[in-house]
């Protein structure tokens, strides 16, 4: 079964410093796809970037880019220039691909603060 | 707008009552599924849907069902809820294949129960 664990429950950044957020999975698959989550306070769901397993490039969306390692099964997340809007709550996530479905696996979150 | 919509967003009810909480989506996506979300615990997936009536379990199936008569409709159904079932509880949808697989969520509705 495929696991994905986030480390750190909480973490903490200056407004304007980069931050990186920790995610580690564990699979037997070799196609999938990873994802970064973000949840405001409104609980409202948002995508903030997602990752192919079978593309080395790491995916990048302006201030976010992720570190992924496949070898390592590691995918973490650094945003870049922090903002107070960023404060929230991050889920790495895990879907499998092909005849996968749709199955998919969330870590536990990390909390992000954003200190002013 | 192309939206996931969840009805109720916010629910009490008593152990034992049955409740369904409907949701819907209008972006004619194959694939829906729904999780919960419990402090320390993330979001676990109860149940998904590949299409109209192809349903599988998800993690933590026990105690709900699922139907998928319709595309645009994957209501969640709790025969007997319990108190361990108060959670946060989000549906999403997403296009199958290959093409696209970002999910997108519905705003959650909140049940407790008594």
């Amino acid at each position: 079964a495929q696991t994905v664990t986030q480390s750190q429950p909480e973490m903490s950044v200056q407004e304007a410093e980069t931050v990186t957020l920790s995610c580690t999975y564990d699979t037997s698959e070799s196609d999938y796809y990873l994802f970064w989550y973000k949840q405001p306070p409104s609980r409202q769901m948002i995508l903030v970037i997602r990752q192919e397993a079978y593309k080395q490039q790491n995916a990048t969306e302006n201030r976010f880019s992720v570190n992924f390692q496949k070898a390592a099964k590691s995918f973490s997340l650094k945003i870049s220039d922090s903002q107070l809007g960023d404060a929230a709550m991050y889920f790495c996530a895990y879907r499998s691909g092909g005849t996968g479905g749709f199955k998919t696996i969330f870590g536990a979150g990390t909390r992000l603060f954003v200190k002013a | 707008e192309a939206q996931v919509t969840q009805n109720p967003r916010y629910l009490i009810t008593v152990t034992g009552k049955k409740l369904t909480v409907t949701c819907s989506q209008n972006m004619n996506h194959e694939y829906m599924s729904w999780y919960r979300q419990d402090p320390g615990l993330g979001l676990r997936q109860i149940y998904y849907s590949m299409n109209v009536e192809v349903t599988d379990k998800g993690d933590v199936p026990e105690g709900y069902k699922v139907s998928r008569k319709e595309k645009r409709n994957f209501p969640l159904i709790l025969e007997s809820p319990s108190p361990n079932q108060t959670s946060l509880y989000f549906c999403a949808s997403s296009l199958g294949g290959q093409q696209r697989n970002e999910q997108f969520f519905g705003p959650g509705t909140r049940l407790t129960v008594l």
